[in-house]
């Protein structure tokens, strides 16, 4: 069965810089979405993505993220200088005949 | 309020008992999904319902749309069990979806 693809599986970084987390979504998927956990919280939305460009952001998407679909096929998230209270487990997913999420990246800002 | 509100919050069973997870909603929804997180944290889903009721294997989901809520049951229940499961509605297709804040489920041999 078709998975939605993240990677990398777990990121450290230092405050400051700039990660891109990464997902492929099921191919013939046309909605794709990004989620962040906080640990011990629930799950959140950040942004959902169609056409090329963004139908809906939560306050938490701010002027630091920003999502692209650079090729046709990886859909990325990235967070231009990250904050200690970046540090979460992030979601992709990808909606079509069915919705879908990626296993998740642990991204951890020291 | 939060528009998903699970109970439990926290449960722990018997191996073999027969667990119900709840969960509330106060959206319209198109649908709603039961998701399965392990402690590593990758996220499964299990159902995606918009009315009565999915099985499988050892699962088994229901929804009433009139009342807002929906179960899930898990029958012979196994130490492997042991997860968060977590309820979150969709108001439209291929909208956002609205997660429930979890239930941490327990089996005991």
């Amino acid at each position: 069965e078709p998975e939605v693809t993240q990677t990398p599986s777990h990121q450290v970084t230092q405050m400051g810089q700039e990660v891109i987390l990464r997902c492929v979504p099921i191919s013939n998927h046309l909605y794709f979405y990004w989620y962040r956990q906080i640990l011990g919280q629930k799950v959140e939305f950040l942004v959902s993505f169609y056409n090329n460009e963004i139908s809906e952001k939560s306050e938490i998407f701010d002027d630091q993220f920003s999502v692209e679909r650079p090729d046709g096929s990886n859909f990325t998230l990235k967070i231009r200088s990250t904050k200690l209270e970046d540090s979460a487990m992030y979601f992709c997913a990808s909606g079509g005949t069915r919705y879908t999420f990626g296993s998740g990246t642990r991204l951890t800002v020291v | 309020k939060n528009e998903v509100e699970q109970s439990p919050q926290n449960l722990t069973a018997q191996e073999g008992e027969f667990i119900t997870i709840n969960c509330s909603y106060s959206v319209g929804i198109s649908a709603l999904h039961w998701l399965q997180q392990h402690p590593g944290g990758g996220i499964v889903s299990l159902f995606m319902l918009s009315s009565g009721k999915k099985k499988h294997g050892r699962l088994i989901a229901t929804i009433n749309i009139q009342e807002k809520h929906s179960s899930l049951h898990i029958t012979a229940s196994h130490p492997r069990d042991s997860a968060v499961y977590i309820c979150a509605a969709m108001k439209t297709s291929y909208d956002k979806v609205i997660f429930g804040p979890g239930t941490s489920l327990s089996v005991i041999p």
